[in-house]
């Protein structure tokens, strides 16, 4: 049973790049979210993806932005790169509904933006 | 808004010890979830706990829902040097029908062989 998996593993790009990154769900889930995570510092949530639409979205830039697709994987898009975005990038999966609080979160890309 | 507050931040100590963590907020949860995360890995949920009151184990740990459902605990037992990492405690933030989660700092947990 394959868990949630992220690409790429790593990622460097220069200020004002644009980024997609990738996420396919754990086999069963349909709900997909993204995390920013700076180091030192607890994920904070992006926004949440479920029936191929934006459910919720956290305090994040209209830079911000994701699609989900009918096999319910997911990208993460950000444009016009800054600094300040240098970070790990979460994707998390779960079940809604039923125990959809619980959230398997894969391995992260981790950006850096010089 | 809502914040989870962990404490300690961090912690060294001999491998054998217990340890024990916890994690507040100023607003009630519904559900308490513990992760641990490992350097450059993503976190791994440890326990949830969806009940005041409730205490759950798994191996060593045991993770407590207070009773004030403005609070939790997560005890290890007889630490072992691959129970270094950082532990965060998680709570679902009901802005919509589904709830994303609010994540705490973390304790840094560092063990002695």
């Amino acid at each position: 049973d394959a868990g949630v998996t992220q690409s790429p593993t790593h990622l460097i790009k220069t200020r004002g790049q644009q980024v997609t990154l990738r996420c396919s769900p754990k086999s069963g889930h349909d709900t997909v979210s993204w995390y920013q995570q700076a180091l030192g510092q607890g994920p904070q949530f992006i926004f949440q993806y479920y029936e191929e639409e934006e459910r919720q979205r956290g305090n994040f830039p209209d830079r911000f932005s994701g699609h989900q697709f009918p096999n319910y994987s997911s990208e993460l898009n950000v444009n016009a790169l800054l600094l300040g975005d240098s970070a790990l990038y979460l994707c998390a999966s779960s079940f809604s509904p039923g125990q959809g609080d619980e959230q398997f979160f894969g391995p992260g890309t981790r950006l850096t933006v010089l | 808004g809502q914040q989870l507050n962990q404490s300690p931040q961090s912690m060294f100590i001999q491998e054998g010890e217990d340890v024990s963590m916890n994690c507040t907020s100023s607003s009630i949860f519904n559900t308490w979830l513990w992760y641990k995360q490992d350097p450059g890995e993503g976190p791994v949920l440890l326990i949830a706990l969806y009940k005041a009151g409730e205490l759950t184990s798994n191996g060593r740990l045991t993770a407590q829902f207070g009773i004030t459902r403005k609070d939790s605990f997560l005890n290890i037992s007889a630490s072992i040097p691959s129970d270094v990492g950082i532990y965060f405690c998680a709570g679902p933030f009901y802005g919509g029908s589904q709830g994303n989660l609010i994540f705490g700092k973390g304790t840094k947990l560092s063990v002695k062989p």
